[in-house]
């Protein structure tokens, strides 16, 4: 079935660390992998996205990697900071539709 | 900033009232995608509208519908609401052209927080 698995669902890291958060999928014919951070009270927001014509897609200290062959992507968060501390949520695409993991909850301590 | 706006942005109804969300999609989007965020949980999508079509559903009952306007605008109904239809209801707009099979890239609105008591 359509389904995607992230983990952990909760992330305590100190300033400065870097941060990992994996999903799975399991539709091989997904080809769109976004990611998006929720604040509190507030819309999710578009962090970045990766196709299936690439690996690895890096935008300033955000980075995500894809491997279709495993059905697993991960978002990578180098030198955290405070304000990085949110929700975030993976999504796969199922069609015409995006299929979000459960979320992981980011706490980066000061 | 995203150019998607939602009304009402809070809203409290009581178990089988109806209620109509509204979605305004960013400039140069035509197709509007609704999703229901349940507390601590990742969105579901409901449906997606394309060219005033619905284009799509998720596993939600028929008492939620939709429409799409000429002006890419949206409204989420749900009929006869119940406790669980507790939630924030998101819609979500994206650019996409041409064919209707391929998913592009969704930008939240700030979504409506309902209750039903």
């Amino acid at each position: 079935g359509e389904n995607v698995e992230q983990h952990p669902s909760t992330l305590s890291v100190q300033e400065g660390d870097s941060a990992v958060i994996k999903c799975t999928y399991s539709d091989s014919a997904s080809n769109y992998f976004p990611w998006y951070k929720q604040e509190l009270g507030k819309r999710p927001q578009l962090i970045i996205d990766i196709r299936s014509n690439v690996g690895e897609k890096k935008d300033q200290r955000i980075a995500v990697t894809l491997n279709k062959t495993a059905k697993h992507f991960s978002l990578h968060i180098t030198e955290t900071q405070p304000e990085d501390s949110a929700v975030y949520f993976c999504a796969a695409e199922y069609g015409n539709k995006l299929v979000f993991g459960a979320g992981t909850i980011l706490r980066v301590k000061s | 900033e995203t150019g998607v706006t939602q009304s009402p942005t809070h809203l409290i109804k009581t178990r089988g009232q109806q209620v109509t969300l509204r979605c305004s999609s960013q400039s140069g989007h035509n197709t509007v995608s609704w999703y229901q965020q349940a507390l601590g949980q990742g969105p579901q999508f409901i449906f997606q509208y394309y060219r005033e079509e619905e284009n799509g559903r998720g596993n939600f009952p028929p008492r939620f519908s939709g429409l799409q306007f000429p002006n890419y605008s949206s409204e989420l109904n749900v009929n006869a609401l119940e406790l669980d239809d507790s939630a924030l209801y998101l819609c979500a707009s994206s650019p996409l052209a041409g064919g209707a099979d391929r998913t592009d890239t969704q930008y939240f609105g700030p979504g409506t927080r309902l209750t039903v008591l």
